[in-house]
């Protein structure tokens, strides 16, 4: 069955503590890992896309890395404003069909 | 340019009830999707539509269901309405599929009771 598994389910920082987000997935036929950051009362919001393992993407204090079974999302120095949960997402095609698979999501907390 | 428009923002309602959640694409974007969230399930896909056609659906029962409109713009409703459909409803769009990055509302808070 297809899975994706984020750890931790919250994560408690101190403001400039670095620290990194997984999300572990075992699915067949991965076409892509999404990442995305949700704030309390509001939809998600799209962060990045990873295709191919080793590939890297990079915005502002988060960076995401992608292999062949998890991605990570690292997150340097962080600020209080970073404080979201953040969501990946595993794109693949099963049955013809188009699937995008959720994480249950890590929460993160910075605290000044 | 304007995001993606759900409404309403809060709905209450009583078991066996039906509801209709309403969500208006960006503009341009011709895929809408719904998805459910919970506290415990998180997202889950309910459906894609592309060019007011149906064109995934997630395993949810046939309580579920939704349109598109000629504009893009689409509909979702729930029949006879269960306790466990209580949930954030989320729309979002693309421009062509779900396998490009998605552009969500903020979603209707749908309370049964």
């Amino acid at each position: 069955e297809d899975q994706v598994t984020q750890s931790p389910e919250a994560l408690r920082l101190q403001e400039g503590e670095s620290s990194s987000l997984n999300c572990s997935y075992t699915v067949s036929g991965l076409r892509g890992l999404f990442w995305y950051r949700q704030d309390p009362g509001k939809g998600p919001e799209f962060l990045f896309t990873l295709y191919s393992a080793g590939e890297e993407k990079e915005k502002e204090r988060l960076k995401a890395t992608l292999t062949k079974k998890e991605s990570f999302l690292h997150i340097t120095a962080p600020k209080p404003e970073d404080s979201a949960t953040y969501l990946c997402a595993v794109f693949l095609i099963s049955g013809g069909y188009n699937k995008l698979i959720f994480g249950a999501g890590t929460r993160l907390a910075v605290h000044p | 340019k304007a995001g993606v428009t759900q409404t309403p923002r809060y709905l209450i309602k009583t078991r066996g009830q039906q509801v209709t959640l309403s969500c208006s694409p960006i503009s341009g974007h011709r895929s809408v999707s719904w998805y459910q969230q919970t506290p415990g399930q998180g997202l889950q896909f309910l459906f894609e539509y592309f060019s007011e056609t149906q064109r995934n659906k997630g395993n949810f029962p046939g309580r579920f269901s939704g349109r598109q409109f000629s504009n893009s713009r689409s509909e979702m409703n729930v029949s006879t309405l269960e306790l466990g459909d209580s949930a954030l409803y989320l729309c979002a769009s693309s421009v062509a599929s779900t396998n490009e990055k998605l552009f969500f509302g903020s979603g209707t808070q749908l309370s049964v009771l």
